[in-house]
């Protein structure tokens, strides 16, 4: 596809659940970032893969989130033992490198993740 | 990484020129100054981005003054598709991998 792809689009699920949340980066991009985002604040910082390795999980909330990218394209944000308190909007994004000083960061529409 | 600051909000009308100004005073010398907009239910998307002066594309300029601890992103003629958030970032060569957001400025368009 032309952009980043986030599936499913919108997830319920109970809490206490497994869940996996897919994202298909754009064609060649090296650089893939996961964010997420509550209603009203900017997206916050989850994790940065550069080809298959992540080379910052440093904004993963704890040990119930973990992220892999096995071929370098697609990434899969996997949530363990899910609380209310996950419920927000899960945002994808890839770039040809690095996207602080150089080009652009290309987002995905985002998978909006409820736990009731 | 450079700390950002910059209006909660901003009302304008049609037609008008909307200027957005963000504060990093301790911006390093490596650094990069990023705008990304946002509409909702979407992901971000990049509008432009400088390291000093004045940067100009089909759709904004950018005004970073010589001492870069600010910069302005000017939208001409808004229009009320232009109705968004907006978010100055700052970002260094050496951890320009990492998007740092902000909670950004909603800009209001009103007929």
């Amino acid at each position: 596809g032309a952009g980043v792809s986030q599936t499913p689009s919108n997830k319920v699920t109970e809490k206490g659940k497994y869940v996996e949340l897919r994202c298909d980066p754009i064609s060649g991009h090296t650089a893939l970032y996961w964010y997420r985002q509550s209603l009203g604040q900017g997206p916050e910082f989850l994790i940065y893969f550069q080809g298959t390795g992540a080379a910052d999980d440093s904004g993963l909330p704890n040990d119930r989130f973990f992220a892999v990218r096995p071929e370098g394209s697609v990434s899969t944000l996997k949530i363990q033992r899910t609380e209310r308190g996950d419920s927000a909007v899960y945002l994808c994004a890839s770039s040809l490198g690095g996207a602080g000083a150089r080009g652009e960061a290309f987002f995905g529409q985002g998978t909006r993740l409820t736990v009731v | 990484l450079a700390k950002t600051t910059q209006p909660i909000s901003m009302d304008s009308y049609e037609g008008q020129e909307v200027n957005i100004t963000c504060s990093h005073n301790n911006i390093a010398t490596n650094d990069y100054i990023t705008w990304y907009q946002q509409f909702p239910s979407q992901g971000p998307r990049f509008i432009i981005q400088g390291y000093k002066t004045k940067v100009t594309n089909e759709v904004a300029s950018l005004f970073i003054p010589a001492d870069r601890k600010s910069s302005t992103l000017s939208l001409p003629r808004v229009s009320l598709s232009d109705t968004a958030v907006y978010y100055c970032l700052v970002g260094s060569m050496d951890s320009s991998y990492k998007l740092i957001f902000g909670s950004g400025t909603r800009l209001l368009v009103r007929p």
